[in-house]
């Protein structure tokens, strides 16, 4: 699987939209990318995930370039509850399940 | 819908002592992964079963070990405690393996939290 690199720590204000990048130049054509986040104490939450097309959920939306060698996954409206880790994780679709987990960014929503 | 449910939620052990964990998955779910977090080392992949076989297993010695019952629930065990292995362990569960799953999430557990002494 493909690995990603993220920025250790971010930060935005409440309300506004965090945009959280993620870099996976070496992904290949079969592997999909997923975000994770993990709120402290508890086990990491799923997010979104996408191959190629953008999507969005209730949760967020998650915008992958052409290239696929990149992504922003976006919370449009932050609230304190978004302090998270997240994660960005690509792998392959198929019938045995592994995550390999980076560092993840570490995002702080302030009020 | 029951979410991914981790037993017990905190533990203490003392160094070479073993440890049995437990996980049942969500209802219709039946891969069951689990996942070491620590400070240092991050989430890393245990293993993973499927109708009671396990499918995967990351890079750990021997003395972690799983199985999958009939019923997709799960255990995970540990052998001769070391300090080392003081952490979060995680169990996911996943559509993943039947059918139109195959691209489907993770559902995460709150996890167990083992403390070696």
């Amino acid at each position: 699987d493909a690995k990603t690199t993220q920025p250790p720590s971010m930060d935005c204000a409440e309300g506004r939209a965090a945009n959280l990048p993620c870099n996976h130049s070496t992904i290949s054509g079969n592997e999909y990318v997923y975000w994770y986040r993990q709120i402290h104490s508890q086990g990491p939450q799923y997010i979104i995930h996408g191959l190629k097309n953008n999507e969005t959920n209730e949760m967020a939306s998650l915008i992958i370039t052409e290239d696929r060698k990149s992504s922003t996954l976006i919370l449009p409206h932050a609230t304190l509850r978004d302090t998270a880790v997240y994660y960005c994780i690509v792998r392959v679709g198929g019938s045995s399940y592994k995550l390999i987990f980076g560092s993840g960014t570490r995002l702080l929503v302030r009020p | 819908k029951a979410g991914v449910t981790q037993t017990p939620r905190y533990l203490i052990k003392t160094r070479g002592q073993q440890v049995t964990l437990s996980c049942s998955p969500i209802s219709g779910h039946r891969s069951v992964s689990w996942y070491q977090q620590t400070p240092g080392q991050g989430l890393q992949f245990l293993f993973e079963y499927f109708s009671e076989t396990q499918r995967n297993k990351g890079n750990f010695p021997g003395r972690f070990s799983g199985r999958q019952f009939s019923n997709s629930r799960s255990e995970m065990n540990v052998s001769t405690l070391e300090l080392g292995d003081s952490a979060l362990y995680l169990c996911a569960s996943s559509l993943v393996g039947q059918g139109a799953g195959v691209n489907s999430p993770l559902h995460f557990g709150n996890g167990t939290r083992l403390t070696v002494t």
